[in-house]
């Protein structure tokens, strides 16, 4: 089955010590999208790619930072975690940004704790 | 500013019907979508509306009202599986998503 594969499902990291989350995908969609949720709340856009082109929401920290290698493989790069980074972060992936249908395909996301 | 409002939490039973409520301010509007999502789960898309008027699928339907920036989850036949929080989003102008906080649906036997 097509689908968006996100590893590690949780990952524990010290403050400070940098951490990188993977997305892969089998769709072959043209949009990856990085989101931060933490509990009870909405998820938090942080970036996105349309395919090579890099999209970064205005509000989202220089500690965060990302890389697409290719259409499958999408990586979430946080250079000196801090408390406040502990979080749930979901990859999701569209076939276009725009157009009238939209849906975003999630993966089961990677819930990172920070010590 | 855009803006979302749903309620944080609502209750239900067993078998019953259960219309989840969403406002939404945006600049431009491209559609909204219901996403269902299970604790500690990914969300999961329910629904796409983007004409006026009640989109149904099992039982679950989604009505949307533009004029009036408002949409509704009706869940019907609730069973205990349905325990999770509902997302209402919005693609604005620039087809960027724009997401409520969603509302914790609980079912009670």
């Amino acid at each position: 089955d097509a689908m968006v594969i996100q590893n590690p499902r949780s990952q524990v990291t010290q403050f400070g010590k940098p951490v990188t989350l993977s997305c892969s995908q089998t769709l072959n969609h043209n949009v990856i999208y990085w989101y931060q949720q933490k509990s009870s709340q909405a998820p938090k856009l942080l970036f996105h790619y349309y395919d090579k082109d890099f999209n970064n929401e205005a509000d989202t920290p220089d500690n965060f930072q990302s890389r697409r290698p290719n259409t499958s493989f999408c990586f979430l790069d946080i250079r000196s975690p801090g408390l406040g980074d502990a979080a749930m972060y979901l990859c999701a992936t569209s076939r276009v940004a725009g157009g009238d249908y939209n849906e975003q395909f999630f993966g089961p996301g990677t819930r990172l704790t920070v010590l | 500013g855009q803006n979302i409002d749903q309620p944080t939490e609502m209750t239900a039973t067993e078998g019953a019907i259960v219309q989840i409520n969403c406002t939404y301010q945006t600049s431009g509007f491209n559609g909204l979508f219901w996403y269902q999502q299970h604790a500690g789960e990914a969300p999961t898309f329910l629904s796409y509306n983007v004409l006026d008027g009640l989109e149904e699928k099992g039982r679950f339907s989604s009505f949307l009202s533009r004029s009036k920036g408002y949409s509704y989850l009706l869940l019907k036949e609730l069973q205990m599986k349905d325990s999770a929080s509902y997302l209402c989003a919005v693609l604005d102008s620039n087809y960027q998503l724009i997401w409520g906080a969603g509302t914790k649906l609980i079912i009670k036997p």
